[in-house]
């Protein structure tokens, strides 16, 4: 079945850039999905299909992808940006939805 | 705006049932698809199921079927997740989503959002 990798952590000063990765085969044919989740709180679509921003989401959160790999980058990194996030595609093949293992994004 | 309200969650000893609802308002739910997902204690996300926005086609993870089945009432604006043959690793928070995406050539990108808070079931003697 079809399989997302992410790291467990990523720690980042506050103004620096964080990049969150996700890799999967082939992933470049896929959309990828990004999702923030704060303690105790439902997640939060924060970049669809790829690179799409939903209206509520600041500029400072972007999609991209290369190769076998997507990649959510937030940039000025904030208090608030402390939390967990998901990527996740659909498979297509198998009409599955499937979740990345998880990133938690700590702010030093 | 759009709200997603479960409820149904509880306490179930293994190899019960629990249905669960997902009260939506704020979109035509006729139009769009929907999404369960639960989330261990202390875990990551695991996607459950969806169910397309006519409620003709529906998908499942292998952990789930056959035991799970998803529905909409499209009268009442509700989501239904019929849950059966409960085991302790059900144990979680499940979340309903409102799904969204498109399809080319059979081939999809779906994602999730907004989300519900989210309903507790418990799978313990």
């Amino acid at each position: 079945s079809y399989a997302l990798t992410q790291p467990p952590s990523v720690s980042v000063a506050p103004g620096e850039t964080a990049r969150i990765t996700c890799g999967g085969n082939f992933i470049g044919s896929k959309g990828v999905n990004w999702y923030q989740q704060k303690p105790g709180l439902a997640p939060v679509l924060v970049i669809s299909d790829d690179g799409d921003r939903p209206s509520r989401i600041r500029g400072r959160f972007s999609g991209s992808e290369a190769g076998n790999t997507a990649s959510l980058t937030i940039t000025r990194v904030e208090a608030g940006d402390e939390a967990d996030y998901y990527c996740q595609v659909w498979d297509s093949s198998a009409d599955i939805g499937v979740f990345g293992g998880g990133t938690r994004l700590t702010v030093l | 705006q759009v709200q997603l309200v479960e409820s149904g969650g509880g306490v179930v000893q293994p190899g019960g049932s629990l249905r669960l609802s997902c009260a939506t308002s704020g979109f035509n739910f006729k139009n769009y698809g929907m999404h369960w997902v639960r989330q261990a204690p202390g875990k990551g996300l695991e996607w459950v199921s969806f169910i397309h926005y006519d409620g003709e086609k529906k998908y499942y993870a292998d952990f789930v079927k056959g035991r799970f089945t998803v529905s909409k009432d499209r009268s009442q604006n509700i989501l239904y997740l019929d849950m059966s043959g409960l085991r302790p690793d059900d144990t979680a928070l499940y979340y309903c989503a409102k799904g969204d995406g498109y399809c080319i050539s059979g081939i999809c990108s779906r994602w999730l959002g907004p989300w519900g808070q989210g309903t507790l079931v418990t799978v313990s003697s």
